[in-house]
């Protein structure tokens, strides 16, 4: 079975700070995709990033930036100097198998910064 | 590339009607679409697999009759909700496959439809 945990419901952070949203994944396969959407007030899935289950070197993209650690089955994602524009639920999620078609999303952390 | 669309964005019906949500692929084939639900502050959860040209695969405890799916073209899935009721009320959200990358496991999301039911 696969499975993903975001342990944090809720983060608040004011505005600058820095922020790390944890995920933790299940799965019995080796072949394996994680990805991280954001989801603002809208309501429309904004894909951030997809990371497969060969690749565990970190990514860093602008004010965001990944940590894939196979050893901990985790994929956390950080924020650096947090913006108010950030302010939405961030969804982890897992795509196990070749090819595989089905999605396990975690039940999200809703981040609020504050100004 | 990969834009998936959702038709309409929100629909607000009548307790007893039915309501049908599109869902598109502009610009990509995709054999496979999917239907999620989301409830206020809940994360997404399948309701089914859209096959082309087949039956829906529906997950454990969605009803069939209920939610009728039809995937008649590469590019069209349709998510009929009969006879709603207030707690069909949720945001629906589709998702595609492309064919030409399916080894990427990649899901196209469309923007979503807010179903309200009074």
């Amino acid at each position: 079975a696969q499975k993903v945990t975001q342990a944090q419901t809720e983060i608040s952070v004011v505005e600058k700070e820095d922020v790390t949203l944890d995920c933790v994944y299940e799965t019995r396969d080796t072949t394996y995709y994680l990805f991280w959407y954001k989801q603002p007030p809208s309501g429309e899935l904004v894909f951030l990033i997809r990371r497969n289950s060969f690749d565990e070197q970190n990514e860093i993209s602008g004010r965001y930036s990944w940590n894939f650690q196979k050893s901990t089955s985790s994929f956390n994602f950080t924020i650096t100097a947090s913006q108010v524009v950030d302010s939405a639920v961030y969804f982890c999620a897992l795509s196990a198998g070749n090819y595989g078609q089905n999605f396990v999303f975690g039940p999200g952390t809703r981040l609020s910064v504050l100004p | 590339g990969a834009v998936v669309s959702q038709h309409p964005s929100w629909v607000i019906c009548k307790s007893g009607t039915s309501v049908k949500i599109e869902c598109r692929s502009l610009d990509f084939q995709a054999t496979t679409m999917f239907w999620y639900r989301q409830f206020p502050k809940q994360s997404l959860m399948l309701m089914a697999t859209s096959n082309e040209g087949s039956k829906a695969t529906y997950e454990q405890g969605v009803e069939k009759d209920k939610f009728l799916i039809n995937h008649a073209s590469l590019t069209l899935s349709t998510l009929t909700v009969t006879s709603a009721h207030p707690e069909d009320s949720s945001f629906y959200i589709c998702s595609a496959r492309d064919q030409g990358r399916l080894e990427f496991n990649e899901q196209y999301f469309g923007p979503g439809t807010r179903l309200t039911v009074t």
